[in-house]
């Protein structure tokens, strides 16, 4: 089955600890992305990638890092310098980032809590 | 900066009742909008994609409207069912630089009664 998986479905941490979540997709597609949804928020954009090896910061990066050493995969790192990190965090990968007819596919997430 | 509101922000329907969901968009600049279900605890699902040449976007009962000039979209759901009950969002694509991203609303949840 193609897709995106997201690992672990949840994940506890302590405070002062750096968490990695992990992304992968079989989609072949060179975009991936990273958001964080509040309740009652609308999804917030973290980091995206429009190419390996490249990534940019999206509207609320602070406290977290990304790599993108393979098309596939996109982890995201919740390091200890972001102060509520208690969230769902979302993975979606899109063909490219800048088709007007490009779909933005999601992986199932991520719940994040900071005990 | 670009803002997406959608109104209402709950909604709750008897089954086989037609409904409307809206969207609007401070800046008319825009790529594409795009409809995504939010099932509880899960990822987004895409539903429909408008790009900005284009005024509509059917899909079964499903058929989502975009006015560019005046800043709207509209989710029309036909002959609603209880397994339609999820959170609708809309998100609207700008042009280049971070501005390509998709800027999400918060969404409308939706309850279908039997």
């Amino acid at each position: 089955d193609g897709g995106i998986t997201q690992s672990p479905k949840y994940l506890f941490r302590k405070e002062g600890q750096n968490v990695t979540l992990s992304c992968e997709q079989n989609l072949n597609h060179d975009a991936m992305y990273w958001y964080r949804q509040d309740p009652g928020q609308g999804l917030r954009l973290i980091y995206y990638s429009q190419i390996v090896n490249d990534f940019q910061k999206g509207d609320i990066a602070e406290g977290y890092s990304v790599s993108r050493e393979k098309k596939e995969s996109f982890p995201l790192t919740v390091t200890s310098a972001q102060k509520n990190p208690t969230a769902f965090y979302l993975c979606a990968s899109s063909m490219r980032a800048g088709g007007p007819s490009d779909t933005q596919y999601f992986g199932p997430g991520t719940r994040l809590t900071v005990l | 900066k670009q803002e997406v509101t959608q109104i209402p922000a709950a909604l709750s329907v008897p089954e086989g009742e037609n409904l409307v969901l809206n969207c609007s968009f401070t800046d008319s600049a825009i790529y594409n909008l795009q409809w995504f279900r939010q099932d509880p605890g899960k990822g987004l699902t895409s539903l429909l994609l408008i790009q900005s040449s284009q005024r509509e976007q059917t899909s079964g009962r499903l058929n989502a409207s975009l006015d560019k000039s005046s800043g709207r979209s509209t989710l029309y759901i036909a002959a609603s069912q209880p397994g339609d009950s999820a959170t609708y969002l809309c998100a609207v694509k700008g042009y280049g630089g971070s501005q390509g991203n998709l800027i999400f609303g918060k969404g409308t949840k939706l309850s279908v009664k039997p």
